[in-house]
């Protein structure tokens, strides 16, 4: 069975500019999570998808945005890019039905903004 | 406010040595916790959960032992191996119907052969 991919593996962009990321859910998941990675913060919650609806929200801005396919794929989009975005990106996919399920985690996008 | 912390952030121990990493979390109503690895360059890995019913519970050379009435859980790997190194999470689901789980903030458990 395979895992959640994530692309691209890394990105480089600059201030301004804005950023697709992709994500594939294990086959059978409906619900796919973003989660931004940074040493500071650690991991930082910032939408979950559920049958192509967001079903929760974290605290980040309108410039991060999301959304997910009737075949569970779901990407994630960061608009006019600061450099405080530069993050590890990471995807979590599950079956949804309860809150008491593990994760399962991509292996992330690496992106850099210069 | 609340929050699922860690005591400490980075532990070193010899090979072959039982590793003890510990989280507290704040809220009595959280229902199930989970214990992540990440090892570099990867995503957060799946290692054990254990439910608000249960105080113990055992996998393969780890146990997660889960206080309720300090509210504080801990990760015990016995035998550590080199492969052992990476950043743990432990993440709580807060009940009430809450899907996202809540992240600590890592312990990098550091293994020296």
């Amino acid at each position: 069975k395979a895992g959640v991919t994530q692309t691209p593996r890394y990105l480089i962009k600059t201030r301004g500019q804005q950023v697709t990321l992709s994500c594939s859910p294990i086959s059978g998941h409906r619900s796919v999570s973003w989660y931004q990675q940074t040493p500071g913060q650690g991991l930082q919650f910032l939408f979950e998808y559920f049958s192509e609806t967001q079903r929760n929200k974290g605290n980040f801005p309108g410039r991060f945005s999301g959304r997910q396919f009737s075949n569970s794929r779901s990407e994630m989009n960061v608009s006019t890019l600061e450099l405080g975005d530069s993050a590890l990106y990471l995807c979590a996919s599950s079956f949804g039905n309860s809150g008491n399920e593990k994760l399962f985690f991509g292996s992330g996008t690496q992106l850099s903004v210069l | 406010g609340e929050s699922v912390g860690l005591h400490l952030p980075t532990l070193s121990v010899q090979e072959g040595d039982n590793s003890i990493i510990n989280c507290a979390y704040s809220n009595s109503a959280s229902d199930y916790f989970i214990w992540y690895k990440q090892e570099s360059g990867k995503g957060p890995q799946f290692i054990i959960d254990i439910r608000s019913n249960m105080d113990k519970r055992q996998g393969q050379r780890v146990t997660v032992l889960l206080n309720k009435t300090v509210k504080h859980l801990s990760l015990q790997i016995a035998a550590t191996q080199p492969g052992d190194s990476a950043v743990y999470f432990c993440a709580e689901n807060r009940g009430g119907g809450s899907y996202i789980p809540t992240f600590g903030r890592g312990t990098s458990l550091i293994v020296h052969p």
